[in-house]
């Protein structure tokens, strides 16, 4: 199976800041990546998907790169309400697994 | 509007079985494929099982396999999740999720219904 890396695990940046995650799959998964958001106590919420196709009603400051092994998700000026932990999810194939999470604080 | 909304989530002993359930509303039910995610208190999203349009393809979790078994009744628009043989660690919110189309990612959850398995 294919497994699926973020890094860092936690992070901490200043309001306005660029921020940046990174996604690994262990094998190639072309460009089957989603990313997901979920605030503290909240339902997980679609991103993105095709690793750089923003969702509906989703604020211009994500964006999503990367193909094969490597991606990345972007936050061009990090706001207050973006805190939350950020997940990626491989579906090239079953299993579609995601990724430990990254967790974003304001610091 | 799509909705999902789990029930089923109680505390139950090691070595008991649960099923859970998952009410669909809002869509076309049997056009997708579905998901249940379960996350531990404190701890990441993990996919769990997923289940084709028509049930014919389903997919677990090494976790769970052998253990869990996910169906869906297409006429009543609902999704479940038969869970025997539990253990401490399945103890988590179990979200019902819909596809984006037919084997692809979740773009609909639930809130979510929690497992407790404790002695």
């Amino acid at each position: 199976d294919i497994q699926m890396t973020q890094s860092p695990s936690s992070l901490s940046a200043s309001v306005g800041d660029r921020v940046t995650i990174t996604c690994r799959a262990s094998q190639g998964i072309s460009n089957y990546l989603a990313w997901y958001q979920q605030k503290p106590g909240k339902v997980p919420k679609l991103l993105i998907y095709a690793a750089s196709t923003l969702q509906s009603g989703v604020p211009s400051r994500f964006s999503g790169s990367g193909s094969g092994t490597d991606f990345t998700l972007t936050i061009s000026s990090l706001q207050p309400e973006d805190v939350a932990t950020y997940y990626c999810q491989k579906y090239n194939s079953a299993p579609p697994f995601f990724g430990g999470g990254t967790k974003v604080e304001i610091k | 509007e799509v909705q999902l909304v789990e029930s089923g989530g109680v505390v139950v002993q090691p070595g008991g079985s649960l099923r859970l359930s998952c009410a669909a509303s809002g869509f076309t039910f049997d056009d997708y494929t579905m998901h249940w995610v379960r996350q531990a208190p404190g701890k990441g999203l993990e996919w769990v099982s997923l289940i084709s349009w028509d049930g014919g393809s389903t997919y677990y979790a090494d976790s769970v396999k052998g253990r869990f078994t996910i169906s869906r009744d297409n006429s009543k628009n609902s999704l479940y999740l038969q869970m025997n043989s539990l253990r401490t660690e399945d103890t988590a919110l179990y979200y019902c999720a819909k596809d984006r189309s037919s084997g692809s990612y979740p773009d609909y959850w639930g809130q979510g219904t929690l497992v407790t398995v404790s002695s």
